[in-house]
């Protein structure tokens, strides 16, 4: 089975702060995804990357960034949080060999900035 | 631009009656069609995923179908128990572009009732 593990469940934060969310996937998975999840808005995805040290910017990009030294770990970075960075942060995997792989996800990282 | 719509937003049943949840996209152009099912305060759960040249997929009590030239994809859920309980979600990935780009639905709250 795939394992997608974000390192926190919850996390509280002050507005301002750097904040780095950390994902790790155990299948070799090429791909990995950021995505927030806010309601009445769905599932909008922040960066995409590919290989180690390659990203794409997804839909939402502004106010974070990424980094994927390693192929089995994708982190989020919030470079100054904001209260409006409260959200639900969905890490995800798949293969890269096939556009027919399926998506697995972790369980989520609840952020608050207060 | 492809959008994905799923009505109604929520629903509830009886326990042990079987029904049906409803996925619609605006361009028939896609890879595949993927169902998750999310519960609450965690991440999504892949359930089935049909490649656009697939009709239907089916895993245990569950059977999802494609319709790609009319835009709709079902979930059809049979005898359902009260642990069906959760939002379900579909996502479509388009042809052409990078395999970053997965369009989500809002997805189906499901309440099934003892």
């Amino acid at each position: 089975d795939v394992k997608v593990t974000q390192s926190s469940r919850y996390l509280v934060k002050r507005t301002g702060e750097k904040v780095f969310l950390e994902c790790v996937q155990d299948m070799d998975h090429e791909n990995m995804f950021w995505y927030r999840q806010d309601p009445g808005l769905g599932l909008r995805l922040i960066y995409f990357s590919y290989d180690v040290k390659m990203k794409e910017k997804g839909d939402i990009p502004e106010g974070y960034s990424v980094s994927r030294e390693k192929k089995e770990r994708f982190s989020l970075i919030l470079e100054s949080a904001s209260t409006n960075q409260t959200s639900m942060y969905l890490c995800a995997s798949s293969k890269r060999s096939s556009y027919n792989s399926p998506l697995h996800f972790g369980n989520g990282t609840r952020l608050t900035v207060t | 631009k492809q959008e994905v719509t799923q009505i109604p937003a929520a629903l509830s049943v009886p326990e042990g009656e079987n029904l049906v949840l409803n996925c619609s996209f605006t361009d028939s152009a896609i890879y595949n069609l993927q169902w998750f099912r999310q519960d609450p305060g965690k991440g999504l759960t892949s359930l089935l995923l049909i490649q656009s040249s697939q009709r239907e997929q089916t895993s245990g009590r569950l059977n999802a179908s494609l319709d790609k030239s009319s835009g709709r994809s079902t979930l059809y859920i049979a005898a359902s128990q009260p642990g069906d309980s959760a939002t379900y979600l579909c996502a479509v990935r388009p042809s052409g572009g990078s395999q970053g780009n997965l369009i989500f639905g809002k997805g189906t709250k499901l309440s099934v009732k003892p």
